[in-house]
């Protein structure tokens, strides 16, 4: 089975922009959460979703959000980006929340 | 919120090495993961160790839950066993997982 995919892999964007990544999470998993992790740091959790609904939201403004759709793959939306929103973004799944999670390769956003 | 502590930041060592690595936390948890970050930031699952003892190959694990604390083994270190190890918990109730800063570990040939 494949596992977590993301795309895309790496994205450069200037300030004031707006992103979406996206997440496909492992065949089965109903659960996605998403993390931001930047240099130094152990990854820092945005959201996490489970059959659609938001059942989590971590400490991050109302510039990010996030929904996931019937077939349990996600979108991750940042507006107005600034240049401390340069990090890498993981998409991590589950079969429930609270389980094992298993993480995606990131995608690495650069704002300049 | 629940705090996540790693010990130690950074080690250092010879290929063959035995390493212990701990992670310390501040609350009860239902949930604790340990993860490899490979050099090109793909978090790799070690294990998942709510409580008890684990192994795989030369990596084990132990929870001890009553006190708080998590150890990973890494025996006859190899020069792929380099990267970030976090631990990773679940508070009760939460649907988060929390961080701890991690342990760089480099193994020089």
């Amino acid at each position: 089975d494949a596992g977590v995919t993301q795309s895309p892999t790496h994205l450069i964007k200037t300030r004031g922009q707006h992103v979406t990544l996206r997440c496909s999470p492992i065949s089965g998993h109903k659960s996605v959460s998403w993390y931001q992790q930047v240099l130094g740091q152990g990854p820092q959790f945005i959201f996490q979703y489970y059959e659609k609904e938001e059942r989590g939201r971590g400490n991050f403004p109302d510039r990010f959000s996030a929904r996931q759709f019937p077939n349990y793959s996600s979108e991750l939306n940042v507006n107005a980006l600034l240049l401390g929103d340069s990090a890498l973004y993981l998409c991590a799944s589950s079969f429930d929340s609270q389980e094992t999670q298993y993480f995606g390769p990131g995608t690495r956003l650069l704002v300049l | 919120g629940i705090q996540v502590e790693q010990s130690p930041p950074d080690l250092i060592l010879q290929e063959g090495a035995n390493s212990t690595l701990r992670c310390n936390f501040s609350d009860s948890v239902n949930n604790l993961q340990w993860f490899h970050q490979n050099p090109w930031g793909q978090l790799i699952n070690l294990f998942y160790i709510p409580s008890g003892t684990k192994q795989n190959g030369r990596l084990s694990a132990t929870t001890v839950a009553t006190e708080r604390y998590s150890l990973l083994y890494i025996s006859s270190s190899q020069t792929t066993d380099s990267g970030v190890y976090f631990c990773a918990v679940y508070q009760g109730g939460s649907e988060k997982l929390v961080f701890g800063k991690g342990t760089k570990l480099t193994v020089n040939p």
